[in-house]
């Protein structure tokens, strides 16, 4: 079985643009969470969806969204960036959910704001 | 608010010893405690996970000790080999994720010396 997949996986930006992350969960996954990791902060929830549902949200601002499809393949959303958003973004598909089913992580997208 | 902290932040280990890292948490409606072992360039990966009811877990080399009423748990690899050496998170979550989704600490670099 395909792991997960995270496209593109490196990303340059400036301050102000907007970026869209994509994530293709391991097949019969349903749900997909997003998390950011930084060397200060470490690993941060950003939301989960599951069915196209956003099921729950971390502590991030608006300018962080994202989305569900109906295949399960999910998109994040960063708007006006900032140098702080400068991070590895990483997926990770379950089966049922990350407190019920082991959580499965891409690789990562590394996104650098110049 | 740290809710999960672990601890050392860097390990070094003579191949063949015993790792051991540690996390305590505040949060008591923690019901899922996973460990995650993530080497550079990759996403997390899941190791083996841990559920309240229990106060051990063994998968081959590596063990979950869980003490409830202290609130803590750590990750023991024995026979440690220099393949072990990444970067080990440990993580908690609430039944349904919830706000915070999967909890993680702040990671320890764990490094075998031959």
């Amino acid at each position: 079985k395909a792991g997960v997949t995270q496209t593109p996986r490196y990303l340059i930006k400036t301050r102000g643009q907007q970026v869209t992350l994509s994530c293709s969960p391991i097949s019969g996954h349903r749900s997909v969470s997003w998390y950011q990791q930084t060397p200060g902060q470490g690993l941060q929830f950003l939301f989960e969806y599951f069915s196209e549902t956003q099921r729950n949200k971390g502590n991030f601002p608006g300018r962080f969204s994202g989305r569900q499809f109906s295949n399960s393949r999910s998109e994040m959303n960063v708007s006006t960036l900032e140098l702080g958003d400068s991070a590895l973004y990483l997926c990770a598909s379950s089966l049922q959910g990350q407190n019920n089913s082991p959580l499965h992580f891409g690789n990562g997208t590394r996104l650098t704001v110049t | 608010q740290q809710q999960v902290k672990q601890s050392p932040q860097s390990l070094i280990v003579q191949k063949g010893g015993i790792s051991i890292i540690n996390c305590a948490y505040e949060n008591t409606a923690f019901d899922y405690f996973p460990w995650y072992q993530q080497f550079p360039g990759k996403g997390p990966a899941l190791l083996i996970a841990i559920r309240p009811d229990v106060s051990e877990k063994k998968e081959g080399r590596f063990t979950i000790s869980f003490n409830k009423s202290a609130k803590q748990f750590s990750l023991h690899i024995m026979d440690s080999q220099p393949g072990d050496s990444a970067t080990y998170f440990c993580a908690a979550s609430s039944p349904g994720g919830g706000a915070d989704g999967l909890t993680f600490g702040k990671g320890t670099h764990l490094i075998i010396q031959p």
